[in-house]
């Protein structure tokens, strides 16, 4: 069985200063993971992902996050925040064989100037 | 690479009428497609699985005979949501994976707004 957990429901953050949005996994299976960007009205695009590589894990937009299996956790980060940020991101868990995915609740993050 | 589009990108219908989305994979070939639907400031829900050449498999609670998927190709699918009511709108989201990528990635289209009135 899979679940995932997106821990804040939004989060608030001033322009330059960093963002953390935090992602908790359960996962029977050596998961994959994944985090989203959606902006308004707009379709999902990834931002990174992990699969068993390395467990640091670079994305686009400046966004990085870090895999701890110890913490089952997969936090997204950004040293400075920019108002093109502000966004719905949604962290993702796949595995177990298969294409099924589960959706985290999301985290809206809001910039401001 | 991996690009999905959907079509239309939004449609206005009106309560009793049906209508279709289209999911497509433009370069590459897809064996299994998703369709999701997302009700404002909420997550992805999916709503049902389709394999190339076979009947699709959906989720608890979606009613098969209202939202009919067909997946007659490796790179189209389609979601017809049947005798549309206004509970029906929502933004509609397909993906498409394949076993020749990473097997646990999708590939996400644009979404379709939906709006019945």
């Amino acid at each position: 069985a899979q679940s995932v957990t997106q821990l804040d429901s939004h989060v608030s953050v001033s322009e330059g200063t960093p963002v953390l949005l935090r992602c908790n996994y359960s996962s029977s299976y050596s998961p994959s993971l994944f985090w989203y960007v959606q902006h308004p009205n707009k379709g999902l695009q990834l931002l990174l992902k992990y699969t068993s590589a390395a467990t640091l894990v670079k994305g686009i937009n400046g966004f990085e996050a870090e895999f701890k299996k110890s913490e089952t956790s997969f936090h997204l980060t950004k040293p400075s925040a920019h108002m093109s940020d502000a966004a719905e991101y949604f962290c993702v868990v796949s595995g177990g064989g298969g294409f099924k995915t589960i959706f985290g609740a999301g985290t809206r993050l809001f910039v401001k100037a | 690479g991996a690009v999905v589009s959907q079509h239309p990108s939004w449609v206005i219908c009106k309560s009793g009428t049906s209508v279709k989305i289209e999911c497509r994979s433009l370069d590459f070939q897809a064996t299994t497609m998703f369709w999701y639907r997302q009700f404002p400031k909420q997550s992805l829900m999916l709503m049902a699985t389709s394999n190339e050449g076979s009947k699709a498999t959906y989720e608890q609670g979606v009613e098969k005979d209202k939202f009919l998927i067909n997946h007659a190709s490796l790179t189209l699918s389609t979601l017809t949501v049947t005798s549309a009511h206004p509970e029906d709108s929502s933004f509609y989201i397909c993906s498409a994976g394949t076993s020749g990528r990473n097997a646990y990635e999708q590939y996400f289209g644009p979404g379709t707004r939906l709006t019945v009135t």
